[in-house]
């Protein structure tokens, strides 16, 4: 059974000032994992997707990076727009053309100013 | 561009009521599409997920059902609600290897 798990769940931050979050995941052959945001009451914004073992993306103050084992998303000096829950998700080899997603939990973000 | 929505954007029921929330999908054809549940402060549940019209498979065992009736709209439905099916309800697309999302749906099953 696939398995995604977030760490930490809730991360207070003060603007400027760096930190990852932490996805872990166990799949049967990765197809894709994928960083997602979420704004509170409102569907989940895709950010990243990443393929293979040493793949980075970079969109603003965000950088996501792949291992065999686990992603990290990367927040250089984040300023309190960036404050929402952050979700990471996996796709199987196994999921064909279904192309099913697994969930972790998610980080809640908060930036003060 | 392709746009997804989702309808109504928040619902209040009673136990034992009727359910049927609407999905549609814009500018894209013959699309994969989800629905998910999440709970408060937790993560995406699939619930179901279709490859085409008519093609349904269920992820979890539940009183709720789905449907495709076309090729870019799925409905969520249930006959009976339970306290338990409140959550907010998420449907998703695929579009190549990504899936995006909608809206939402608020459900508060009282």
């Amino acid at each position: 059974e696939d398995q995604v798990t977030q760490s930490p769940e809730a991360l207070r931050l003060q603007e400027g000032e760096s930190s990852s979050l932490n996805c872990s995941y166990t799949v049967s052959g990765l197809r894709g994992l994928f960083w997602y945001r979420q704004d509170p009451g409102k569907g989940p914004e895709f950010l990243f997707t990443l393929y293979s073992a040493g793949e980075e993306k970079e969109k603003e103050r965000l950088k996501a990076t792949l291992t065999k084992k686990e992603s990290f998303l990367h927040i250089t000096a984040p300023k309190p727009e960036d404050s929402a829950t952050y979700l990471c998700a996996v796709q199987a080899g196994s999921s064909g053309s279904a192309r099913q997603l697994t969930f972790g939990s998610g980080t809640q973000l908060t930036v003060l100013p | 561009s392709q746009t997804i929505h989702q309808w109504p954007a928040t619902l209040v029921q009673p136990v034992g009521s009727p359910l049927s929330l609407e999905c549609t999908v814009e500018g894209t054809s013959n699309p994969n599409l989800y629905w998910y549940r999440q709970a408060a402060g937790r993560g995406l549940q699939l619930l179901f997920y279709s490859v085409g019209i008519g093609q349904i498979s269920s992820e979890v065992p539940q009183n709720l059902s789905a449907s495709r009736p076309q090729d870019r709209q799925f409905i969520l439905s249930s006959k009976k609600l339970l306290l338990s099916d409140s959550g907010f309800y998420l449907c998703a697309w695929n579009g190549g290897e990504t899936q995006y999302f909608g809206p939402g749906t608020r459900l508060l099953v009282l």
